[in-house]
Parts: structure tokens; sequence; C-alpha cells
């Protein structure tokens, strides 16, 4: 079975600047995939960004980046120039295929951050 | 325009009751979810179809049946709810891995 481990519950940054998330997983499966999701205080699920476990190159949208180390089995997420709108609870997934199509998420506790005026 | 709905929003029940929850994609994706996230935020996969058959069945009581009519459709029944049922729904749908979610149901339990 795999777990996925968040290790700080709350974080806070001040706007503009840049925070990183950790994660950490354990799996024993070679293909997978890797997600950060968003979940502001509407409870909306928002996917942040996806990194397949084949890419060696680190996935990057605007702001947000990750560090995938695949051997350390560690993907942590890094938010440059902070905005308030960034607040909220992020989630660190791991994805394997569980067959006819189907894929299973295991999800993180997440990490609750708050960006600071 | 929304790529995943699910109603209602917002269910307030007795203890013993039989409720739904009904979810929508329009993104023809042949694959739909169900997760519940707890009081404390921790998501938990339930069920999972692929064309409307069946692949995912965690560990959930029998008094919950999902039904999917067809793959854009997965509507999820819950039977003789009780105090601990109390959380929050998601319904989400793939393609290609990827899972989009809808807003959520919060359902609370009396």
């Amino acid at each position: 079975a795999q777990t996925v481990t968040q290790s700080q519950p709350e974080m806070s940054v001040q706007e503009a600047e840049t925070v990183t998330l950790s994660c950490t997983y354990d799996t024993s499966e070679n293909n997978y995939y890797l997600f950060w999701y968003k979940q502001p205080p509407s409870r909306q699920m928002i996917l942040v960004i996806r990194q397949e476990a084949y890419k060696q190159q680190n996935a990057t949208e605007n702001r947000f980046s990750v560090n995938f180390q695949k051997a350390a089995k560690s993907f942590s997420l890094k938010i440059s120039d902070s905005q308030l709108g960034d607040t909220a609870m992020y989630f660190c997934a791991f994805m394997k295929r569980s067959g006819a199509g189907s894929y299973q998420l295991t999800f993180g506790k997440g990490t609750k951050l708050s960006v600071i005026p | 325009d929304t790529a995943v709905s699910q109603t209602p929003k917002y269910l307030v029940t007795q203890m013993g009751n039989d409720k739904s929850i009904k979810c929508e994609q329009n993104l023809g994706h042949d694959t739909m979810y169900w997760y519940k996230q707890d009081s404390k935020k921790f998501l938990k996969i339930m069920f999972s179809y692929n064309n409307k058959e069946l692949i995912i069945n965690e560990t959930v009581p029998n008094r919950f049946s999902p039904k999917s009519p067809d793959k854009a459709h997965l509507n999820l029944h819950i039977n003789s709810l009780e105090l601990g049922d109390s959380a929050v729904y998601f319904c989400a749908s793939s393609q290609a891995g990827t899972q989009y979610f809808g807003p959520g149901t919060r359902l609370l339990v009396l």
C-alpha cells in the first residue's frame, strides 16, 4: 500500500515571499504520478501541478514548481511570489493505475498554508 | 459550464434516514470516483467506476451504494445514516489519470 506523508501541518509565509511545502511517499511501484491539490476555504479541490514519475524534469506551472527526487521519494512544492489567494490547504497525492482505466489517488493529510499580508 | 457538478451542496438529515448525492460530469471522461473527506480534512477514496463498471470499492459499509446510470453520472446512495457519516463527499472524474473534482457535498447527520 502507498503512503503519503506531509510533515508540516501548518505553515505561513509573507506575501511576495517564497515557501516550500514538503511531501514524501512510500511505494514499490515504478510507474506512478504525483500531484499537488489546493483546497481554499471554498472547499473546492483545485489541481495545482502534476508530475509523471518517468519524467526527470521537474514540473512547473507559473509560480508553482516541484522538486521531484524519485530515489528519495520526495515531492516538494515551491510557491514563488506568494499571493493572498494562495491561502489554502495543500494536499500531496500519489496516483497509480488500478485497472480498467481507473486510477487510485492516495492523499497526504495536508498542509495548511497562510499567506500574511 | 461546470465540469463536475454535485447536488446538493449541503445536506442536513436525521440519523436513520436514507439520502442520495448526485454527480454529473460533462468532460466526456470514462472514470468517476467518490471520495470522503473527514472532519480532519483527510481524503479517502470510496469507489471508482469506469464506463459504468465498478473498479474500486474500498472498505466502505454496505449502507453506501454507488449507482452509475451512464458514464456521465455517478450517484451515491446512503442508507440508514449514522452520525459518523457526517463529512464532505467529493465526486471526481478522470481521463488518462488526472482527476478533476466536484465542489463537494457537506453532509451533516444529526
